[in-house]
């Protein structure tokens, strides 16, 4: 069994809907990243969330430490949006990343 | 402040062959992470450098190996690469990693024939 789990894997919505991730790990951690990645490859880090919920315009992110879940939601969803979202936490004990599978999001105009 | 630049950031080489990539942080940032990135693996943690030191290992074989350099530059190395090397190599620099949010380079498409 995958220590992280992403739900979907892929998802594609319409321009200014709603969309949530979801991310389930099964490890003890410290903190989670949400990594964007473009088509080329780039990756830029979203959030790092150790506890409760942040937002940065559109995009938010909570967790549930005792739960082992995360989610990120993208509020007004946009055809730049489209990229693939990659949950990573933060082992506690290792301070290693590890990465879920990715969610591939296209969002149609 | 200039982003995190790796280099080269295309490169092709045979089996058997080795390869250096290099890193170069954003400036004041001690920490660099490596990354190996395949379609079928996704991304996996290779190994992290601290102030000249490695500070923690992912899960890889000893053909994998790095440093850093007084100016946090970093350079990872691949000896007697093999056709399953072939990957997206990232490289993230943070102030002193742990949960500090880590900045991603471009990467180094290695592809081994």
């Amino acid at each position: 069994k995958n220590e992280v789990e992403q739900s979907p894997q892929n998802l594609t919505a319409q321009e200014g809907e709603f969309i949530t991730i979801n991310c389930s790990y099964s490890v003890g951690i410290s903190a989670l990243h949400w990594l964007q990645q473009h088509p080329g490859g780039g990756i830029v880090s979203l959030f790092m969330l150790s506890s409760g919920k942040k937002k940065h315009g559109r995009l938010i992110a909570t967790i549930n430490i005792q739960e082992k879940h995360s989610s990120l939601h993208i509020t007004a969803s946009h055809p730049r949006d489209s990229a693939v979202y990659i949950c990573a936490p933060l082992s506690g004990s290792a301070r290693q990343l590890t990465f879920g599978s990715g969610t591939q999001l296209t969002v149609l105009p | 402040k200039a982003g995190v630049t790796q280099t080269p950031r295309y490169l092709i080489k045979t089996r058997g062959q080795q390869v250096t990539l290099s890193c170069s942080p954003i400036s004041g940032h001690r920490s660099v992470s490596w990354y190996q990135q395949t379609p079928g693996q996704g991304l996996q943690f290779l190994f992290e450098y601290f102030s000249e030191t490695q500070r923690n290992k992912g899960n890889f074989p000893g053909r994998f190996s790095g440093r850093q350099f007084s100016n946090s530059r970093s350079e990872m190395n691949v000896s007697t690469l093999e056709l399953g090397d072939s990957a997206l190599y990232l490289c993230a620099s943070s102030l002193n990693g742990g949960p500090d949010t880590q900045y991603f380079g471009p990467g180094t498409r290695l592809t081994v024939l």
